[in-house]
């Protein structure tokens, strides 16, 4: 079982606030990710860190940045949330598993802008 | 470009049937291919994966066969069980050792529902 969480679960909001999606993992992982995936759709990666003060974008562009201060915090923020950002976004971490690096996702947040 | 194709959508099969489901790649730097089973309301978790210097695994009721030559591999899930009823991810990353990104690319997605 991946000691990974994400909060909130479920979140819905106004066009033009501020939002923050939390997650964090406590297997000490240096890797971690973040996907966006609309429901029952592929996962896109929006933004990645291999440790601390170490972030970069992904393959799929998003407005929202990420920062990661520690090695167990990954938060995401979008400055101003708009319709386009309804979606689930997962997080994730990548260690040792037998001998192979797996990534380990956590429950996932659901966003709808209203 | 979608780096890794998965086929088909959706899969209905009876209890005890066999599913089958395929990925075809044209990344050959991908060296690691894990699938990843998701229930609703849940993240994905790594179901099985392999690498290209093996044709197949196996672990339980699943199966992962590897074609190399032809940059494909399918899951196949032995006599399965309604309970199995789940979207299965493949997906692919390349190496790099210990500094390559090890991002996945997924494909996208096979909802699959067994009935009883």
């Amino acid at each position: 079982e991946a000691d990974i969480y994400q909060t909130p679960r479920y979140l819905v909001i106004g066009t033009g606030k501020k939002i923050t999606l939390e997650c964090s993992q406590t297997m000490g992982h240096d890797k971690m990710y973040w996907y966006q995936q609309d429901p029952g759709m592929e996962l896109h990666l929006i933004h990645y860190s291999y440790g601390v003060n170490s972030t970069e974008k992904g393959d799929l562009s998003s407005e929202s940045t990420v920062s990661r201060i520690r090695t167990e915090h990954f938060p995401l923020t979008l400055e101003s949330a708009r319709p386009s950002h309804t979606s689930q976004y997962l997080c994730a971490s990548s260690g040792r598993l037998a001998g192979e690096e797996t990534q380990y996702f956590g429950p996932g947040t659901r966003l709808l802008v209203l | 470009q979608q780096q890794v194709k998965q086929s088909p959508q959706s899969l209905i099969v009876q209890k005890g049937g066999i599913p089958i489901i395929n990925c075809a790649y044209e990344n050959t730097a991908f060296d690691y291919f894990p699938w990843y089973q998701q229930f609703p309301g849940k993240g994905p978790a790594l179901l099985i994966a392999i690498r290209p210097d093996v044709s197949e695994k196996k672990e339980g009721r699943f199966t992962i066969s590897f074609n190399k030559s032809a940059k494909q591999f399918s899951l196949h899930i032995m006599d399965s069980q309604p309970g199995d009823s789940a979207t299965y991810f493949c997906a692919a990353s390349p190496g790099g050792g210990d500094t390559g990104r090890r991002a996945l690319t997924f494909g996208s997605g096979t909802r699959l529902q067994v009935q009883p």
